[in-house]
């Protein structure tokens, strides 16, 4: 098994509800990230979690709120977002924290109303 | 500040010609380089990578060519195929994570 699953796909939300988007691996890896996506932009890292322990946070605002409950699960809640925070949500991971290639999943499409 | 980019937004290529897509950075403590393609609603999918220690990578009918003293890589594909059409992103990691450029969209004619 080399796939990231990414649960939903789609995601509509207003500016007062509290979602979660989800992400497995059944790969064995030990780094897992969440990426967010504009158009035209690169993929942005939000949070990395190595061995299960959340390693960084790229000045990601409060409202977002990762959480990785074992090494193969990592969910991203969410709470009191903005319409600007709509963008792609991709998860990747990757045998470990570093130079070795990321696998990513097809990513949940968030709007925020 | 981007320290991976990616200038060209689009190319066009014939079907069994070469393309070649750049990519520059400017952060001299990336040591490892990347390739990924993206389809329409799917994620990135990796392609190749390259280490600091070499200059040239071959998978295929995928190269990357590292030029450490401009700070440039390049992927070229040959020949290129339509199935190639897809949107590439260079990505580079120090010995942390990766950044990614904005993504060049490769677009294969018959």
């Amino acid at each position: 098994d080399t796939e990231v699953t990414q649960t939903p796909k789609h995601l509509v939300m207003g500016m007062t509800n509290k979602k979660s988007l989800k992400c497995e691996q059944h790969m064995g890896h030990r780094a897992m990230y969440w990426y967010k996506q504009k158009a035209k932009k690169p993929p942005e890292l939000m949070f990395v979690y190595s061995y299960e322990k959340l390693s960084i946070n790229e000045s990601v605002p409060s409202r977002f709120s990762p959480e990785c409950p074992n090494s193969s699960l990592l969910n991203l809640h969410l709470h009191a977002l903005q319409p600007e925070d709509s963008a792609l949500y991709l998860c990747a991971s990757s045998q470990w924290r570093g130079r070795n290639e990321q696998f990513f999943g097809p990513g949940t499409r968030l709007t925020v109303l | 500040d981007q320290q991976v980019k990616q200038n060209s937004p689009s190319l066009s290529v014939q079907e069994g010609r070469i393309s070649i897509l750049n990519c520059d950075y400017t952060n001299s403590m990336f040591d490892y380089f990347l390739w990924y393609k993206k389809y329409p609603a799917e994620g990135p999918t990796f392609l190749i990578s390259i280490s600091s220690i070499k200059d040239k990578n071959e998978d295929g009918r995928f190269t990357v060519f590292l030029n450490k003293s401009a700070k440039h890589l390049s992927l070229h594909i040959v020949p290129s195929q339509p199935g190639d059409s897809a949107v590439y992103f260079c990505a580079a990691s120090a010995d942390n994570d990766m950044r990614f450029g904005a993504g060049t969209r490769l677009t294969v004619k018959p």
